[in-house]
């Protein structure tokens, strides 16, 4: 596509709950990040992925956490039994080995209540 | 680790006022160093980049230089515009060894401008 889509815009839901986000990179992008913005904090790192991979999972705050990417192209982010600190804008970005910079997704923003 | 800080915000500006956003940064190694827009409602944008010591990086009237003998890239706009008002995010890349990159980002600074 023209840009990294993400879905849903926002998501409120009920602590506990399980919830998937979703992340649609530019075609041809082998590289493909996320990164969490919560309220007053700068860009959070959770995962990389190159191809369908994850050489660097090192930000992912805890094991309720998980992400997956398949057929190097869309991304699913998971978070399982979801905590009021997991509110926050989940961020998507993806590049190429061509080009420096990433092109964001305008993100997630997720609140547990 | 490496780190970015940055001038803590907002910063309030009238009109044609000048810009300047400060950002110093911790590496190890070379990294190369990056500005980033985040107009209200959107995703973050890429403003500017350097990727190599004095070098200047330039985008719509805003300029940063990679001053390496400071660890700092400065953002600067000699005359802001109320369009201009948008959180900006310094950023440096981790080099990965893969050959991507991992960019670690400042907090942000808000900008508000007023006419």
């Amino acid at each position: 596509g023209a840009g990294v889509s993400q879905s849903p815009s926002n998501k409120v839901t009920e602590k506990g709950k399980d919830v998937e986000l979703r992340c649609d990179p530019i075609s041809g992008h082998t590289a493909l990040y996320w990164y969490r913005q919560s309220l007053g904090q700068g860009l959070e790192f959770l995962i990389y992925f190159q191809g369908n991979s994850a050489p660097d999972k090192s930000g992912l705050p805890s094991d309720r956490f998980s992400a997956e990417r398949t057929g190097g192209s869309v991304s699913t982010l998971t978070i399982q039994r979801t905590q009021q600190e997991d509110s926050a804008v989940y961020l998507c970005a993806s590049t190429s080995r061509h080009l420096y910079g990433y092109t964001f997704g305008s993100g997630t923003r997720l609140t547990v209540v | 680790g490496n780190s970015v800080t940055q001038m803590e915000g907002p910063v309030t500006l009238s009109e044609e006022a000048f810009l300047t956003i400060n950002c110093t940064y911790t590496a190890t190694g070379y990294p190369s160093l990056f500005w980033y827009v985040q107009y209200p409602g959107e995703g973050l944008q890429l403003l500017l980049k350097a990727t190599k010591a004095d070098d200047k990086g330039s985008n719509k009237g805003f300029e940063a230089t990679y001053r390496k003998e400071t660890t700092s890239f400065h953002l600067e706009k000699g005359s802001v515009q109320v369009s201009d008002s948008a959180v900006y995010f310094c950023a440096l890349s981790d080099a990965l060894n893969t050959g991507f990159q991992k960019l670690v980002f400042g907090t942000g600074t808000r900008l508000l401008v007023s006419p």
